[in-house]
């Protein structure tokens, strides 16, 4: 596997089940985030992990749970969501340093559906 | 609060037209980067700006970073079905981190 990849690709899931989306990067970096991107909207900044530890939570409900056990992998645990959750969620990594961020790499992203 | 609006929203054009679209803000910003999303996948990088007046050339795009570093223009020159995608710009915010357009949807038809 090269680059950053996600999984699942796709989740329909009801508003009281518990799921969480993975994400793994290649790329060596130490810096690895989470965004939303719903339609024609910009993309909302959730969590950001700088070497493992968490710098940025964007005011995002406690019902998204961010994990980040290595500098590789990063998870966002799901629980009891509303249907205007349902977007889709990108996570990115860059190689963080001073006067960063620099160029972010993406992943092709989970499509949530909240029924 | 920073924004970066961009103009416009959604473009439809013929495959060999020539289009710009712009990314715009009230606020300076030290460096701008332009991203492509196609269908299913995530934003790709095409490239950063950095210098007040800035202009960078990819192939058939040309971007142009404004002489206050408030604003931004992409210009496509001929363009191709390959072109069409989610055209993102995004800033580089006071806290460092990106602060996003909410993009231009480009289609071109063959």
């Amino acid at each position: 596997e090269t680059g950053v990849t996600q999984t699942p690709r796709h989740l329909v899931m009801g508003m009281t089940n518990k799921k969480s989306l993975k994400c793994e990067q290649h790329l060596g970096h130490n810096a690895m985030y989470w965004y939303k991107q719903s339609a024609k909207k910009p993309l909302e900044l959730m969590f950001v992990y700088n070497f493992k530890e968490q710098t940025e939570n964007n005011s995002v409900p406690s019902r998204f749970s961010p994990e980040c056990p290595n500098s590789s992998h990063l998870f966002l645990h799901l629980h009891t969501l509303q249907p205007e959750d349902s977007a889709l969620y990108l996570c990115a990594s860059s190689q963080d340093g001073a006067g960063g961020p620099y160029e972010q790499y993406f992943g092709p992203g989970t499509r949530l559906t909240v029924t | 609060t920073q924004l970066l609006e961009q103009s416009p929203q959604f473009l439809s054009i013929q495959e060999g037209e020539n289009l710009t679209v712009y990314c715009n803000s009230s606020s300076v910003f030290s460096s701008l980067q332009w991203y492509r999303q196609e269908p299913g996948e995530g934003p790709v990088l095409l490239v950063t700006v950095v210098t007040g007046g800035e202009v960078k050339k990819l192939k058939r795009l040309t971007f142009q970073f404004g002489d206050a570093r408030k604003d931004s223009s992409l210009h496509i020159t001929a363009a191709q079905p390959g072109d069409t995608g989610l055209y993102l710009c995004a800033g580089k915010g006071s806290n460092y981190q990106l602060i996003w357009g909410a993009g231009t949807k480009l289609i071109i038809k063959p």
